[in-house]
């Protein structure tokens, strides 16, 4: 079965560039109908959409975070990557990678476990 | 945008309790419908995809209903590990965008 796995920084300073990968196992990336997806978790607080890298390469973002989100896939890796610029205390979260699939009404499974991204200097 | 609203914010039940949570659209879409659960220090699971279809390993006491607008996910008679916070998710085929409810605590009464 297909499991995700982020990785990346877990302390990033003010203004400075978030950036995450996922790795994805149990199956190939490049499969049709995904939508690799990013998604956080402010501490305490709901689930909120940042976007994600449909499997033709694709992207689509939350309109509240577009101006500084960029998402990217590395088939050859089978990763796909999160890169948020301009960061504040405010993207402080736990962020999550999932995959959202065509087949089953748009419906995010599996999720990766969760990184906590800590925005302080 | 599409928002979802979920109700109540808190449910407070006791196990073997039938808990019934509501999700409303702003908007209609369709049966494009999804629940999740969500524990402490965990990250969500899905329940319920297409509005009444059961996630692969969910048990059968969790069922989903509703299209459209209107959506009800119903835990049939609660047991100890049902409780923890639950969402519902939708995918607009307008605007690609995912949105997501902003939970339902179930709390052991």
């Amino acid at each position: 079965q297909v499991q995700l796995q982020e990785s990346g920084p877990g302390l990033v300073k003010p203004s400075q560039t978030l950036s995450l990968t996922c790795t994805v196992s149990g199956g190939s990336i490049s499969s049709g109908g995904y939508y690799w997806s990013w998604i956080r978790q402010h501490p305490g607080k709901g689930l909120e959409w940042i976007g994600y890298i449909y499997y033709s390469g694709s992207t689509y973002y939350n309109p509240s975070l577009k101006s500084r989100v960029t998402i990217s896939v590395d088939t050859s890796k089978n990763q796909f990557s999160l890169k948020l610029s301009s960061v504040t205390a405010a993207d402080t979260a736990v962020y999550y990678c999932a995959r959202g699939s065509d087949s089953s009404g748009y419906s995010i499974d599996p999720w990766g476990q969760g990184t906590l991204v800590t925005v302080s200097s | 945008e599409i928002v979802l609203t979920q109700s109540p914010a808190t449910l407070s039940l006791s196990p073997g309790e039938r808990a019934t949570l509501s999700c409303r659209a702003s908007q209609s879409v369709s049966s494009y419908l999804a629940w999740y659960q969500q524990k402490p220090g965990q990250a969500p699971r899905l329940l319920i995809y297409d509005a009444s279809n059961r996630a692969t390993g969910i048990p059968a006491r969790f069922s989903g209903s509703g299209s459209g607008t209107d959506f009800t996910l119903t835990i049939s008679s609660l047991e100890p590990e049902d409780f923890a916070v639950y969402y519902c998710q939708q995918r607009s085929n307008w605007h690609f965008m995912y949105t997501f409810g902003q939970g339902t605590k179930l709390e052991i009464k």
